[in-house]
């Protein structure tokens, strides 16, 4: 089964811990991109990776990571500094060129107790 | 800074009545505006791009750079277009990564 694998997708953690939500894909993307969604916000930028060991901060980074050591994968780090963690986490890829064509993930709720 | 703005949360039509779905826009430079769609229990897909003047399943949108503005209209709408839509723009040439307005959602009355 191709596309945007994201886990877990429900999570839970205590105030205070960093949590990793994993994106895989298999279509042979070059492009990766994580977003949130919260209610009546639509969707935000957290972080984009345009190849491998490469990616740039997008219009939410703060208290967010991520990293790019493999062309399938880009996970996303919560990290105890977001002070408003949360949210549903969508993850999403796209090929080569520019299309605006981008394939989402199911997406992952973290709920921070 | 860029802007997408969706002033409708909720829109209800009955089925066979036009639809449209507002989409307005802020950017200095030359956009290039989407349409994404999520049907229930679905991911998040691309409906349409404005580039490409195309019609997907019934839906149209046209860029006006005057009004700023790029509305979804669909002239008959059905019961399996209730979902939820957003607009999304991208400022850079070369890069995909988009900016989405709120999001609509939009239900179809039997």
């Amino acid at each position: 089964d191709g596309g945007i694998t994201q886990s877990p997708k429900y999570l839970f953690r205590k105030e205070g811990q960093n949590v990793t939500l994993s994106c895989e894909q298999n279509l042979n993307h070059d492009a990766m991109y994580w977003y949130r969604q919260d209610p009546g916000q639509g969707l935000r930028l957290i972080y984009y990776s345009q190849i491998v060991n490469d990616f740039q901060k997008g219009d939410i980074a703060e208290g967010y990571s991520v990293s790019r050591e493999k062309k399938e994968s880009f996970p996303l780090t919560v990290t105890s500094a977001q002070k408003n963690p949360t949210a549903f986490y969508l993850c999403a890829s796209s090929g080569s060129g520019y299309t605006g064509e981008l394939f989402f993930g199911e997406g992952s709720r973290l709920t921070v107790l | 800074a860029q802007r997408v703005t969706q002033p409708e949360k909720l829109l209800s039509v009955f089925k066979g009545a036009p639809v449209e779905l507002k989409c307005n826009y802020s950017y200095s430079g030359s956009p290039e505006l989407f349409w994404y769609v999520q049907y229930s229990r679905q991911r998040l897909q691309l409906l349409l791009r404005h580039i490409s003047r195309e019609s997907i399943k019934g839906f149209t949108a046209d860029l006006n750079k005057g009004e700023t503005s790029f509305h979804l209209k669909k002239p008959f709408a059905q019961e399996e277009d209730s979902a939820m839509y957003y607009c999304a723009l991208s400022g850079k040439t070369g890069a995909n990564n988009l900016f989405f307005g709120t999001g609509t959602r939009l239900t179809v009355i039997p």
